[in-house]
């Protein structure tokens, strides 16, 4: 069975300052697909960043990107330059043989 | 494109009722998935489907069941509610072949059984 842990439920960060939420996994595929997903309160979950498997470069997406240790099946996303807008929860999920499956989440919360 | 649509946004129900919630994908999506969201158990998989078919089910017992018609439109019934379904239940659609592609969530129907 394929399984998504974030071990962060909570963290806070000062505006401008960077900050790095944690996610491992597990599955026995070698071709996953990982994703990191934001739901701002009380609004709709929006794709933030997009991992293939079979990459080895990590993505980025503006001021997120991700670092991808796949042999320690770590996919950790850090935030630079954090805004007020980044306050909301934060989803790590793991994606292969059509099963999705999601972190409990990160509530992270950008203090001005 | 109109993105993810989902009707009622809001439900209350008594336990022991039945519910259907419906999903509208984004124009050219053919799979939507279904999930449930509760502040003690996260997001949970309910199912998927694809062209009509539930091509992937999560671990909820038989009183949550769905289906897909022609148009992608989908729904979620839940039968002999209990306390424990209120739950923020999420639907997301994907591109046809849904390879790791992006997933396009819904705002959600929040459902609440007294």
């Amino acid at each position: 069975a394929q399984t998504v842990t974030q071990s962060q439920p909570e963290m806070s960060v000062q505006e401008a300052e960077t900050v790095t939420l944690s996610c491992t996994y597990d599955t026995s595929e070698s071709n996953y697909y990982l994703f990191w997903y934001k739901q701002p309160p009380s609004r709709q979950m929006i794709l933030v960043i997009r991992q293939e498997a079979y990459k080895q470069q990590n993505a980025t997406e503006n001021r997120f990107s991700v670092n991808f240790q796949k042999a320690a099946k770590s996919f950790s996303l850090k935030i630079s330059d954090s805004q007020l807008g980044d306050t909301a929860m934060y989803f790590c999920a793991l994606y292969n043989n059509n099963d999705m499956r999601f972190g409990a989440g990160t509530r992270l919360t950008v203090k001005p | 494109k109109a993105g993810v649509t989902q009707t009622p946004r809001y439900l209350i129900k008594t336990r022991g009722q039945q519910v259907t919630l419906s999903c509208s994908p984004i124009s050219g999506h053919r799979s939507v998935s279904w999930y449930q969201q509760t502040p003690g158990q996260g997001l949970q998989f309910l199912f998927e489907y694809f062209s009509e078919t539930q091509r992937n089910k999560g671990n909820f017992p038989g009183r949550f069941s769905g289906r897909q018609f022609s148009n992608s439109r989908s729904e979620m019934n839940v039968s002999t509610l209990e306390l424990g379904d209120s739950a923020l239940y999420l639907c997301a659609s994907s591109t046809p072949d849904r390879r790791g592609d992006e997933q396009y969530f819904g705002p959600g129907t929040r459902l609440t059984v007294t």
